[in-house]
């Protein structure tokens, strides 16, 4: 079954500390991905977004991901993390039929 | 400035009562969705359009009804509401082919007592 998965449904880090949030998806083709976060009691806003050709993309926020087509993954990542960074992170899948997925989303939560 | 626009906001409302969420762009895209956010569940998609008069079902339909009359504005129908459809409503936009980004409104908290 066509799916969007993030594995992870909550995430605690330390400020200043790395991170990675996952997930992987199931669909034919190699869709459109895309990484969404969602602040609390806001809208989504868009972080990055994957096409094709270069395979780590890079975003706002000092965010990147990379796409694996081999594991059919797209982890997000930030190599210092802020405490405004705390909010929940949505990865979605475009299957090129211009209807976005979504994965059930990670709660990130940053402590000081 | 590109937009899409939703209201209500906010809405308190009481089972049966009839509603609409309006929802609209001022970026002339053809395609035009709705989708709903609840807890653990992430966004599930209700209702989507290609273009005018064009609109299919996305995942989760049931008790919702959309109507594409013209390019700029899809509401978002419900007939009869039920406690269930407490949630937060977002309406999306996008030119319609290719590569392209989906543009989301702000959201619609509607409550459904």
């Amino acid at each position: 079954a066509q799916s969007v998965t993030q594995p992870d449904i909550h995430i605690t880090v330390s400020e200043g500390a790395s991170l990675e949030l996952r997930c992987n998806y199931s669909y034919g083709a190699t869709p459109y991905l895309f990484w969404y976060v969602q602040s609390p009691g806001q809208g989504l806003q868009l972080l990055l977004k994957y096409f094709s050709g270069d395979t780590l993309v890079q975003g706002i926020k000092g965010f990147e991901a990379e796409f694996k087509r081999s594991q059919s993954s797209f982890n997000l990542r930030k190599p210092s993390v802020h405490w405004s960074d705390a909010a929940e992170y949505f990865c979605a899948v475009d299957p090129r039929r211009n209807n976005l997925f979504f994965g059930t989303g990670t709660r990130l939560t940053v402590i000081p | 400035e590109a937009q899409v626009t939703q209201n209500p906001r906010y809405l308190i409302t009481v089972t049966g009562k009839k509603l609409t969420v309006t929802c609209s762009q001022n970026m002339n895209h053809e395609y035009m969705s709705w989708y709903r956010q609840d807890p653990g569940l992430g966004l599930r998609q209700i209702y989507y359009s290609m273009n005018v008069e064009v609109t299919d079902k996305g995942d989760v339909p049931e008790g919702y009804k959309v109507s594409r009359k013209e390019k700029r504005n899809f509401p978002l129908i419900l007939e009869s509401p039920s406690p269930n459809q407490t949630s937060l409503y977002f309406c999306a936009s996008s030119p319609g082919t290719g590569r392209n980004t989906i543009y989301f409104g702000e959201g619609s908290w509607l409550t459904v007592v």
